[in-house]
């Protein structure tokens, strides 16, 4: 397996554009979560999947965030319109669940919005 | 509740010296405490993990401590060297709870040559 695949990896925007990234988790894990990291905050979960359905999504910061799990091996984050704050890097991990498992995140996606 | 408080928020050590990173949780139901490594453009991946029901689990140079009772349990480095120097987060999942892994916000060590 290739692992948890990220795109793009960098994506540079103007303000009040719609940004997409996008994830391919690990297949056969039940879970996916997207999380943001940034110096001052640190690791920010925005919203976790099980199953393909949003379990919890209190960590999405604002209604100009939305994410969707259309099926076992997709899923994105999209922002709409996009501000500078949103600047930071973007992570996706794949779950399995159950005791002792391991979460693996993707490379990334480095979001600037100028 | 769900939450993990991991301190310090950065860590400069000298290269040999030993890093300690702390975290602490409150939910009793956790019953497994990872910690994770990252290092710069990547994403984090597990370093070591424990179970609550050992008090300390080792592995090369790094070793957890956990402390059941107060709920706390830390990571320490021996022997820092400067290729330790990454973001480490320390999280915490338990079993038939929505599969959900709860991370801290994280500590940039630095060691220093």
């Amino acid at each position: 397996d290739a692992g948890v695949i990220q795109s793009p990896r960098h994506e540079v925007t103007e303000m009040g554009q719609e940004v997409t990234l996008r994830c391919k988790p690990i297949s056969g894990h039940n879970s996916l979560f997207w999380y943001r990291q940034t110096m001052m905050r640190g690791l920010e979960l925005l919203i976790y999947f099980n199953n393909n359905v949003p379990i919890d999504d209190s960590g999405m910061p604002e209604d100009r965030f939305s994410a969707k799990m259309p099926n076992a091996s997709f899923s994105t984050l999209k922002i709409q319109p996009s501000e500078p704050r949103d600047s930071a890097v973007y992570f996706c991990a794949s779950y399995p669940g159950g005791r002792g498992a391991e979460a693996f995140f993707g490379q990334g996606t480095r979001l600037t919005v100028v | 509740q769900q939450q993990v408080k991991q301190s310090p928020q950065s860590l400069i050590v000298q290269k040999g010296g030993i890093s300690i990173i702390n975290c602490a949780y409150e939910n009793t139901a956790f019953d497994y405490f990872p910690w994770y490594q990252q290092f710069p453009g990547k994403g984090p991946a597990l370093l070591i993990a424990i179970r609550p029901d050992v008090s300390e689990k080792k592995e090369g140079r790094f070793t957890i401590s956990f402390n059941k009772s107060a709920k706390q349990f830390s990571l320490h480095i021996m022997d820092s060297q400067p290729g330790d120097s990454a973001t480490y987060f320390c999280a915490a999942s338990a079993m038939n709870r929505d599969d959900k892994i709860i991370f801290g916000k994280g500590t940039r060590l630095h060691i220093l040559p």
